[in-house]
């Protein structure tokens, strides 16, 4: 079956150490997002791709990057570890429903705690 | 930016009862999605609602985009309807989706 898979699903790491977050989809979707949750706020948006080499940033951007150089994948970045993004990342990819609109489906997540 | 905003935030219910949870956003919508996050922390998509009424077993759902809210119903809780609730939605030609906090909802024997 298609699916969306996060790699690792659990991370713990230093701080200033740089930090890639895997997100792997077999439903060759076009569009793709980084999204992380904390108590407090639920999910905000970090990256987005809307295509192969297209990169965005969303709302909570700094201290991240992505690349996209296939459809399948989109790799999160955290440069330089910081213990403010210790958080639950989660990765999501949209499929096309109707009238220009999608409908986004989440990957299980990665719980990423910075020491 | 648009304001989503879901009520209540803790809902404790017993097996057997009904419940409506409330998403009310501040701005027109092109989309809205509703979210089940399970215990284990899985997002699990309920319904894709732009507009109108969809069921789905003991779960529906009604969005009434031009007065800025999207209800959803579950029916006949159980145990394994715990967990918190969420409703997303998009704006103008973007697909980003904007979250609300969320309703935790717990369901007691």
């Amino acid at each position: 079956d298609a699916e969306i898979t996060q790699s690792p699903r659990h991370k713990i790491t230093e701080t200033g150490r740089q930090v890639t977050l895997a997100c792997h989809q077999t439903w060759n979707h076009n569009n793709m997002f980084w999204y992380r949750q904390d108590l407090g706020h639920g999910l905000r948006l970090i990256h987005y791709s809307y295509g192969v080499q297209d990169t965005n940033k969303g709302e909570v951007s700094d201290g991240y990057s992505v690349s996209r150089s296939n459809t399948e994948d989109l790799p999160l970045t955290l440069e330089s570890a910081a213990s403010s993004q210790t958080s639950v990342y989660f990765c999501a990819s949209s499929y096309y429903r109707d009238r220009g609109l999608y409908e986004q489906y989440f990957g299980p997540g990665t719980r990423l705690t910075v020491t | 930016g648009i304001q989503v905003e879901q009520s209540p935030p803790d809902l404790i219910l017993q097996e057997g009862a009904n419940s409506t949870l409330r998403c009310n956003f501040s701005d027109s919508v092109n989309n809205l999605q509703w979210f089940h996050q399970n215990p284990w922390g899985q997002l699990i998509n309920l319904f894709y609602i732009p507009s109108g009424t969809k069921q789905n077993g003991r779960l529906s759902a009604t969005t009434v985009a031009t007065e800025r809210y999207s209800l959803l119903y579950i029916s006949s809780s159980q145990s394994t309807d715990s967990g918190v609730y969420f409703c997303a939605v998009t704006q103008g030609g973007s697909e980003k989706l904007v979250f609300g906090k969320g309703t935790k909802l717990t369901v007691n024997p």
